[in-house]
């Protein structure tokens, strides 16, 4: 049962510390995407990654955030320094390109909390 | 600025009758919707998709329309059940290639089935 892993689950962390969040996607897949969830903004795509190179990080602010893919079967997302307003539900999502379907699978998130 | 916009945060339809979830969009050059529901402490799952080539598309007790003219498509579940409780999420994208790609979400309607 192919799934989307990411980890950890859940973090907790006081302002300016560093958080790293990783994913590993379904194996096989190209493209990886991670988004943040909130309650005003919904779903937002923070940025996203076909073959390991990043094609769109618009909407992840520059100074804090940061996403890379090591490898084929790791994306990472890094905050530093984290501040009170980070805290949402990261979602990490992967698919293939070229595929038969525009779906993308989502793995469980990572809930961060930075007091 | 939102190009994909759910204005119900929230539904509560009576077991067995019909649910009707709303989404609207302001890209014209989206012509590829999607659905997708998630249950707390989930990620999102895929649900069903639509082209713009469509109007209708139903797989089982779930239906999308698609109306161009108004940049407007809905979700009809019917009948509902409970196990259909979950935020609902519509997203889009203009489809350029083959596969996943990136999307835009909406906010999400949270779906309460009342028995």
């Amino acid at each position: 049962d192919a799934r989307v892993t990411q980890t950890p689950r859940d973090k907790v962390t006081e302002m300016g510390q560093e958080v790293t969040m990783r994913c590993q996607p379904i194996l096989g897949h190209n493209t990886v995407f991670w988004y943040r969830q909130t309650m005003m903004q919904g779903l937002e795509l923070l940025a996203y990654f076909r073959n390991r190179a990043p094609l769109d990080d618009s909407g992840m602010p520059k100074d804090r955030f940061s996403a890379e893919m090591p490898d084929a079967t790791l994306a990472t997302l890094k905050i530093q320094p984290s501040e009170p307003r980070d805290s949402a539900v990261y979602f990490c999502a992967s698919g293939l390109v070229p595929g038969s379907t525009s779906q993308q699978f989502f793995g469980p998130g990572t809930r961060l909390t930075v007091l | 600025d939102q190009q994909v916009k759910q204005n119900s945060p929230s539904l509560s339809v009576q077991e067995g009758r019909i649910s009707i979830l709303n989404c609207d969009y302001t890209n014209s050059m989206f012509d590829y919707f999607l659905w997708y529901k998630k249950y707390p402490a989930e990620g999102p799952t895929f649900l069903i998709s639509i082209s713009s080539i469509k109007d209708k598309n139903e797989d089982g007790r779930f239906t999308v329309f698609l109306n161009k003219s108004a940049k407007h498509l809905s979700l009809h579940i019917v009948p509902s059940q409970p196990g259909d409780s979950a935020v609902y999420f519509c997203a889009a994208s203009a489809r350029e290639i083959q596969g996943a790609q990136k999307l835009v979400f909406g906010q999400g309607t949270r779906l309460t089935i009342n028995p």
